[in-house]
């Protein structure tokens, strides 16, 4: 089966610059995760979808970050403006069902670089 | 309210020696545990996971841990490294009482040597 797919797999701003990123996950997976990865540190969780509802955005720096799921499948997250503290490895992820006991498939990875 | 901590950020071993990786967790609800593997440039992989049923488990390429909720440990182990097993592992806790929300510790880097 084909995996969760990412784009880009690189991207290179300037602060105050807009970006965006896309996910599709795997098929029938109905939760859809998106984890920002510091360079040292472990994925952090910044907003996770069942089909195309929130169901936690609590880590999600909302005055500049912002994430939809239309039609529950693909789901693009998006940083404006962009500041320097944003560059790491943004990272999605989908399961079949939320819930502790499901695991989680994860895309390469978008790396963002603010200058 | 949950986190992990892995004890070690750094472990290196010779290769075919044996791999122990630790990792403790707190948790408010009984966990679920994981343990993922990063190679450079490739995304996240499960090597396996504990979700109350045995409490030791096996995973792919060797590797398995053990639950110990008095210790509330869940350290990652190998008989016998190899050098492909050089990479970042993590391990997480995700708890039922917040729709399975994943905390992911910091990672640790394992170094094999020939």
């Amino acid at each position: 089966e084909a995996g969760v797919a990412q784009s880009p797999r690189y991207k290179i701003i300037e602060k105050r610059q807009s970006v965006a990123f896309w996910c599709n996950p795997i098929s029938g997976h109905a939760t859809l995760y998106w984890y920002q990865q510091i360079l040292g540190q472990g994925p952090k969780l910044l907003i996770q979808f069942q089909n195309n509802g929130v169901v936690d955005d609590s880590q999600l720096p909302k005055d500049r970050f912002s994430a939809e799921r239309l039609k529950g499948v693909d789901s693009t997250l998006k940083i404006q403006p962009a500041k320097l503290e944003d560059s790491a490895v943004y990272l999605c992820a989908s399961s079949i069902l939320a819930g502790a006991y499901n695991s989680q498939y994860f895309g390469p990875g978008t790396r963002l670089t603010v200058l | 309210a949950q986190s992990v901590t892995q004890l070690d950020s750094h472990v290196s071993v010779s290769e075919g020696t044996p791999v122990l990786l630790r990792c403790n967790y707190s948790s408010s609800y009984s966990p679920s545990l994981f343990w993922y593997v990063q190679h450079p440039n490739k995304g996240l992989q499960l090597l396996l996971k504990y979700t109350s049923a045995a409490t030791l488990v096996k995973g792919i390429n060797g590797f398995e841990a053990e639950f110990k909720k008095s210790e509330t440990s869940f350290h990652l182990t190998k008989p016998s490294a190899h050098m492909s097993d050089a990479a970042e592992y993590f391990c997480v806790v995700s708890g039922s009482g917040n729709a399975g929300k994943s905390t992911f510790g910091d990672g640790t880097t394992l170094t094999v040597k020939p």
